[in-house]
């Protein structure tokens, strides 16, 4: 039972390159979600998706776009990837209401 | 939106001493405060939640109080270990259809030997 798995774990991109990054639960969760991480200012939410087939925006959707075909799973894209988008991603989901994030591992991912 | 500020953001402690975290909220409809912890190279880990219905809550070594009225709450470390060194978040979301938790930008918790 993996829980939230997040491939690939490290990527180097050149500006302008483009790639997703890829998320998938076993634990049947209606809720996804695309956090980033950056030194001093916590995580900040990118995306979300409250259930199959819906996608909104979160704090810092700029330059990012996502996609939940189906339950299991919750992409995140970077068309033309920039040295600010340098950052530690975390996938996460959540049952419903007043329950818990659960985090997958992270996705460092630097821009040159 | 909801804004939430955590301090501090470093925090050293002698083993089996105690350890403080604050955090105040914006929002007064926030009704859900969850506390995550973070070892290095790992996902955030859910360790202590509460809802704005009650006032404090305890988990063996931890605890988390809060206080509506000021609009802060605290998690509480106690008999510190060495186990308890990482990176410690809170979090508030309004739970009416918004699924958007903001969390505050951590506290790098020590605990020395």
């Amino acid at each position: 039972n993996a829980g939230v798995t997040q491939t690939p774990k490290f990527q180097v991109l050149k500006t302008g390159q483009s790639m997703t990054l890829q998320c998938a639960q076993d634990m049947n969760h209606n809720s996804m979600y695309w956090y980033r991480q950056d030194p001093g200012m916590g995580l900040r939410l990118i995306y979300y998706s409250a259930s199959e087939g819906t996608t909104d925006k979160g704090e810092v959707p700029n330059g990012y776009n996502v996609s939940r075909l189906n339950k299991r799973e919750f992409s995140l894209r970077l068309e033309s990837a920039a040295p600010s988008q340098t950052s530690v991603y975390f996938c996460a989901n959540r049952d419903r209401e007043h329950s818990p994030l659960h985090f997958g591992n992270g996705t460092r991912l630097t821009v040159t | 939106g909801e804004n939430v500020e955590q301090h501090p953001s470093t925090l050293s402690v002698q083993e089996g001493d105690s350890a403080v975290i604050k955090c105040t909220y914006s929002d007064s409809a926030s009704n859900y405060f969850p506390w995550y912890k973070q070892e290095l190279g790992k996902g955030p880990q859910l360790i202590i939640d509460i809802r704005s219905n009650v006032g404090e809550k305890k988990d063996q070594r931890i605890a988390v109080t809060l206080n509506k009225t000021a609009k802060h709450f605290s998690l509480h470390i106690t008999e510190t270990q060495p186990e308890d060194s990482a990176v410690y978040f809170c979090a508030a979301i309004i739970n009416f259809g918004n699924e958007k938790l903001t969390f505050g930008t951590g506290t790098r918790l020590t605990i020395i030997p």
